[in-house]
């Protein structure tokens, strides 16, 4: 993705919390998206920040600094059915949705 | 069920051939877009249609080409085709084409070129 970086992989255990950083060129910048993808399926929406701070959606939460390029998401209690790819997002003008090449999360009993 | 839908799920072919993934949107989307995804360069960008016109262009090589016809499906039609092509295709659909609207994604088209 076009300056959009995130780790490429993490690895976590049951009933941990897991924080996944997403940094992105400030620019033109339209909010910030967050996507779940298992291993060849679609990507699922998990979250969307327009505005600094935390959205809490269950056991996910995703933060949003506009000042500083840079979000997070927050998984807590985890499970295995987490394991997954998460993708870091952001609309860049002229194009669409343009996405970071995803943090492989890992989690183990 | 994300309520877009693509067809074929798997497509195998050869080097040199051409193919065409079909997509139909979300009830009631305007925008469709497409994605390539291989394991080395993640989820890009190819293109954007907006109620049957191009709207956005992203890393689309000159050998693809897509449309929205007027029911407001898509086609992505891969031609001259290389071994490197071989790669997961999405379609994704939204109401209109503002930024912050979320995607809807299609399961997507296995292309294997051989």
């Amino acid at each position: 993705g076009q300056n959009i970086d995130q780790p490429t992989e993490m690895t976590a255990t049951e009933g941990a919390i897991v924080q996944i950083n997403c940094t992105y060129q400030t620019s033109g910048f339209n909010g910030l998206f967050w996507y779940q993808q298992h291993a060849g399926e679609a990507p699922t929406f998990l979250s969307y920040n327009v505005l600094d701070g935390l959205e809490e959606k269950g056991r996910f939460s995703s933060f949003l600094s506009r000042s500083k390029g840079y979000s997070y998401l927050l998984l807590k209690e985890l499970q295995m059915k987490d394991s997954a790819s998460y993708l870091c997002a952001n609309y860049q003008a002229g194009t669409a949705l343009i996405f970071g090449k995803g943090t492989t999360l890992s989690v183990s009993s | 069920d994300s309520g877009v839908t693509q067809t074929p799920k798997h497509l195998i072919t050869a080097t040199g051939q051409r193919v065409t993934l079909r997509c139909s949107p979300r009830s009631g989307d305007l925008s469709v877009y497409w994605y390539q995804q291989s394991l080395d360069q993640g989820l890009q960008f190819l293109i954007q249609y907006y109620n049957g016109e191009e709207r956005a262009k992203g890393n689309i090589l000159e050998r693809f080409s897509a449309q929205q016809f007027p029911d407001l499906h898509s086609e992505l039609n891969l031609s001259s085709l290389e071994l490197g092509d071989s790669a997961l295709y999405f379609c994704a659909s939204s109401a209109r084409a503002l930024g912050g609207e979320k995607l809807f994604f299609g399961s997507g088209t296995q292309l294997s070129v051989l």
